[in-house]
């Protein structure tokens, strides 16, 4: 079946700028999550959704960053206000518990 | 000092040697023990997990974990240039998994 869909997978933007990634779980997958990779750099987490419940934000690394998750399904991480140090591959992911199935992730570029 | 540790690398290998990666951690509530490979610019791929201690074998792969320790290991046997990517270790806690760096394998014919 199809796997976790990201899109767009490269965005250039203007720093200042607000950018919007997308992500299409693994249907039938409860849980999602977004993760932050940076150049020779792990994977940072950034927000987990889970069913109905209230997401985990904990990762979020400033309030200009937001997600939203749709019915259950596909989210939106919302970057307002681009930095620099933004700049990241942006992975998300979703899981039937344990096992985490990622997309290609998007390439963020804040010149 | 981190959750998870693992050594960046690179480690660079012949074609047809065993690898041994490994990470060490500190949080002795997990209880998943995962192992993804990662090619350039691509996502990170599940190659297998392992539920608390012991070992588990999964084709060419062999996943070991030692709690007593806090330290797991992956082996490959008979490595091939195919197998050249990034390898993270992650470790799930109560819903989120933590992940090591990575370790970056280059496998040479």
């Amino acid at each position: 079946g199809a796997g976790v869909s990201q899109s767009p997978s490269n965005k250039v933007t203007e720093k200042g700028k607000d950018v919007e990634l997308r992500c299409d779980p693994i249907s039938g997958h409860t849980a999602l999550y977004w993760y932050r990779q940076s150049l020779g750099q792990g994977l940072e987490f950034l927000i987990y959704f889970q069913g109905n419940s209230a997401p985990d934000k904990s990762g979020l690394p400033s309030d200009r960053f937001s997600a939203e998750r749709t019915g259950g399904s596909v989210s939106t991480l919302t970057i307002q206000r681009t930095q620099q140090e933004d700049s990241a591959v942006y992975l998300c992911a979703s899981s039937f518990s344990p096992e985490q199935y990622f997309g290609p992730g998007t390439r963020l570029t804040v010149t | 000092q981190k959750e998870v540790e693992q050594d960046p690398g690179p480690l660079s290998v012949p074609e047809g040697a065993i690898v041994s990666l490994n990470c060490t951690y500190s949080n002795s509530a997990f209880q998943y023990f995962m192992w993804y490979r990662q090619y350039s610019r691509k996502g990170p791929e599940l190659l297998m997990y392992t539920y608390s201690s012991g070992n588990k074998e999964d084709g060419r792969f062999t996943a070991q974990v030692d709690k007593s320790s806090k330290y797991i290991s992956l082996f490959i046997r008979d490595s091939q240039p195919s197998d050249s990517a990034t390898y993270l270790c992650a470790m799930l806690g109560t819903d989120k998994l933590i992940f090591g760096t990575g370790t970056r394998l280059q496998v040479f014919p």
